[in-house]
């Protein structure tokens, strides 16, 4: 059975401070995706990550993807208050037609 | 970029009624559409996945008769929540799987909030 273990659950950090967000999976991927949610919100996409080594960033967010450790992590640098929300990693298994969800890093940015 | 739609975005129910939500790829075809459920605070869970035509694979602990799926086509996917009870109440998102020219990548719906009275 694949799993996608997250960590940490829930993070509060200050401003201007760097966090990095790990996610493990269990099982051989394609690809692994970083979605944002907002309270109350779908969700939305913030990276797509095809390969070993894969690097991807965007503004204040960086995406990396390790293939053979089955690990992906998701950085934070000098975070800000708009960062807030909850963090989902994903995996996709083509020949299996699904994707499982990690269980969320509800992040939270103290002004 | 590719989008999905979900309709109604908000539905309250009375206990005992069925309610229908339609998942809707506007710009591009799907060859997989797939239903998620989300309490609060809490992750996705997928319900079942679904493909054009054919019946849908639901997932362990779902049940088939009460979550009814209908694929009618490559660009429309209903999920139908039958004799509805509170603790049925959540967030329903569905996405759909594009197809090479889209890198087969999914996209997600903006999610309905179903609340059961």
């Amino acid at each position: 059975e694949l799993k996608v273990e997250q960590n940490p659950l829930f993070l509060s950090m200050q401003e201007g401070k760097n966090y990095t967000i790990y996610c493990n999976y269990s099982t051989t991927s394609d690809r692994l995706y970083w979605y944002r949610q907002d309270p109350g919100k779908s969700l939305e996409s913030l990276f797509v990550l095809l390969s070993n080594g894969a690097v991807k960033q965007e503004g204040r967010l960086m995406a990396s993807l390790d293939t053979k450790a089955r690990l992906s992590t998701l950085h934070i640098t000098a975070a800000v208050h708009d960062l807030s929300a909850t963090y989902f990693c994903a995996v996709d298994i083509l020949r299996d037609d699904k994707i499982i969800f990690g269980k969320g890093t509800r992040l939270h940015i103290l002004p | 970029g590719a989008v999905v739609s979900q309709h109604p975005s908000r539905v309250i129910c009375k206990s005992g009624t069925s309610v229908k939500i339609e998942c809707r790829s506007l710009d591009f075809q799907a060859t997989t559409m797939f239903w998620y459920r989300q309490f609060p605070k809490q992750s996705l869970m997928l319900m079942a996945t679904s493909n054009e035509g054919s019946k849908a694979t639901y997932e362990q602990g779902v049940e088939k008769d009460k979550f009814l799926i209908n694929h009618a086509s490559l660009t429309l996917s209903t999920l139908t929540v039958t004799s509805a009870h509170p603790e049925d109440s959540s967030f329903y998102i569905c996405s759909a799987r594009g197809g090479l020219a889209v890198n087969y990548e999914q996209y997600f719906g903006p999610g309905t909030r179903l609340t059961v009275t």
